[in-house]
């Protein structure tokens, strides 16, 4: 079984102040890694994902992440942020390469808040 | 190219009665899934459709079921609603069943 924790229900930053969003996860067999965001009244768009090779992984917007397998996190970073990076951020995890639905689990989000 | 488009996009039903969502998938793909957000809470996954088929399927009891239909869009239907039937649902389309996701914007369920 597959679950992830996401540490921080929401998380106030300056704009332009650097910002971690943090996410660990606990899986019994191979594990893919996804981070999505939501912005208001929209759907579920894909930031960034680890499938192997380079554990930093970088994503839209100006997102990065890293995958650490002895800590089993999977943080997102942003160096700058900025006032439209206002949203819901989740971090996901799958047993299955392309992210397939049905191998889906989601952690329950962390609000990020900017404040100008 | 329209993304994946969900309607109607709120809805107030009462306790006991019947519900359908319908989703149209993003162009060339063949592949629906659906998911119930609750509000502060992380999307479930509810099932997946396939060649109009349901293909696979979360912790959702009976009451809730699909349909897809041969030009891939495809409908979620609940029955006997329950006040803890109230999310947000959402639709996501992918080419094949294991690729990358594209969600629709959603449909906000209020049961009162």
């Amino acid at each position: 079984a597959q679950s992830v924790t996401q540490l921080d229900s929401q998380v106030p930053v300056f704009e332009e102040a650097p910002v971690e969003l943090r996410c660990n996860y606990s899986s019994s067999v191979s594990v893919y890694l996804f981070w999505y965001v939501q912005y208001p009244n929209q759907g579920l768009q894909l930031l960034l994902k680890y499938l192997s090779g380079s554990t930093l992984v970088k994503g839209i917007n100006g997102f990065e992440a890293e995958f650490n397998k002895s800590q089993t996190s999977f943080h997102l970073r942003k160096p700058s942020v900025h006032i439209s990076d206002t949203a819901e951020y989740f971090c996901a995890v799958s047993d299955r390469e392309g992210g397939g639905a049905d191998g889906l689990t989601f952690g329950k989000g962390t609000h990020l808040i900017i404040q100008p | 190219d329209a993304g994946v488009t969900q309607s109607p996009t709120h809805l107030i039903k009462t306790r006991g009665q019947q519900v359908t969502l319908r989703c149209s998938p993003k162009s060339g793909h063949d592949t629906v899934s659906w998911y119930q957000q609750a509000l502060g809470q992380g999307p479930q996954f509810i099932f997946q459709y396939y060649e109009e088929e349901e293909r696979q399927r979360g912790n959702f009891p009976d009451r809730f079921s699909g349909h897809q239909f041969p030009n891939y869009s495809s409908e979620l239907n609940v029955n006997a609603l329950l006040l803890g039937d109230s999310a947000l649902y959402l639709c996501a389309s992918s080419f094949a069943p294991n690729n990358e996701q594209f969600f629709g914007p959603g449909t906000r369920l209020t049961v009162l």
